[in-house]
């Protein structure tokens, strides 16, 4: 099975501009989760969609906003970008409750990242 | 609220040395999961192991081993005669499940020699 994959892998923007993310989870899987990496606060949460629904969210300005298509694909958005939204955007998808893989569906596999460096 | 603390920040070690990475958490929930996940240059974060709150057995996987103990809320890892591939962070997690978020510990840095 192909893994998480996320478009596109590295984004320089400038302060104030908005910017899109893409994250296409692994074929099956109906969960989609996000994350923010940066030296300074490690890895946070940013939100959960699971059947087009977001299901949590952590505790990110509004500015940070997501969906989550028919085919399980999200994006995220972030709009009036600022320095400090620099960072490494990681996804991730989980198994669904039932499927008989052998994997437990709080596993989360992640893609390799979008690089999002604003300046 | 869940926290998970690694105290390493960062080990170095020569190859083939045995190496413990350390994870300790906390949580007044009586059912939650635990992970460890590699994270190498490319940034990628591997998923390594997912151990159940009810369930204390050890497990190894080749030169991977993992110690969960509850009674000190320890969830460490070990790699047995480490080789310069296992440099890399190395991250503990835990959920509580459901759609709970991963609550990641900062990190530990392993930098093997050769």
């Amino acid at each position: 099975k192909a893994g998480v994959t996320q478009t596109p892998r590295y984004l320089i923007k400038t302060r104030g501009q908005q910017v899109t993310l893409s994250c296409s989870p692994i074929s099956g899987h109906r969960s989609v989760s996000w994350y923010q990496q940066t030296p300074g606060q490690g890895l946070q949460f940013l939100f959960e969609y699971f059947s087009e629904t977001q299901r949590n969210k952590g505790n990110f300005p509004g500015r940070f906003s997501g969906r989550q298509f028919s085919n399980s694909r999200s994006e995220m958005n972030v709009s009036t970008l600022e320095l400090g939204d620099s960072a490494l955007y990681l996804c991730a998808s989980r198994p669904n409750w039932g499927q008989t893989s052998g994997r437990s569906a709080y596993e989360q596999y992640f893609g390799p990242g979008t690089r999002l460096t604003v300046t | 609220a869940q926290k998970v603390t690694q105290a390493q920040t960062e080990i170095s070690v020569v190859e083939k040395e045995d190496v413990t990475l350390d994870c300790v958490y906390e949580t007044r929930d009586t059912t939650y999961y635990l992970f460890w996940y590699k994270q190498p240059p490319s940034g990628e974060l591997v998923f390594l192991i997912r151990r159940n709150s009810f369930d204390e057995q050890n497990e190894i996987s080749g030169r991977y081993s993992w110690n969960f103990q509850k009674s000190t809320s320890s969830f460490n890892f070990t790699i047995t005669a480490s080789q310069v591939v296992d440099s890399a962070v190395y991250f503990c997690a835990l959920t509580l499940g459901g759609f709970q978020k991963l609550v990641f510990g900062t990190g530990t840095r392993l930098l093997v020699s050769p």
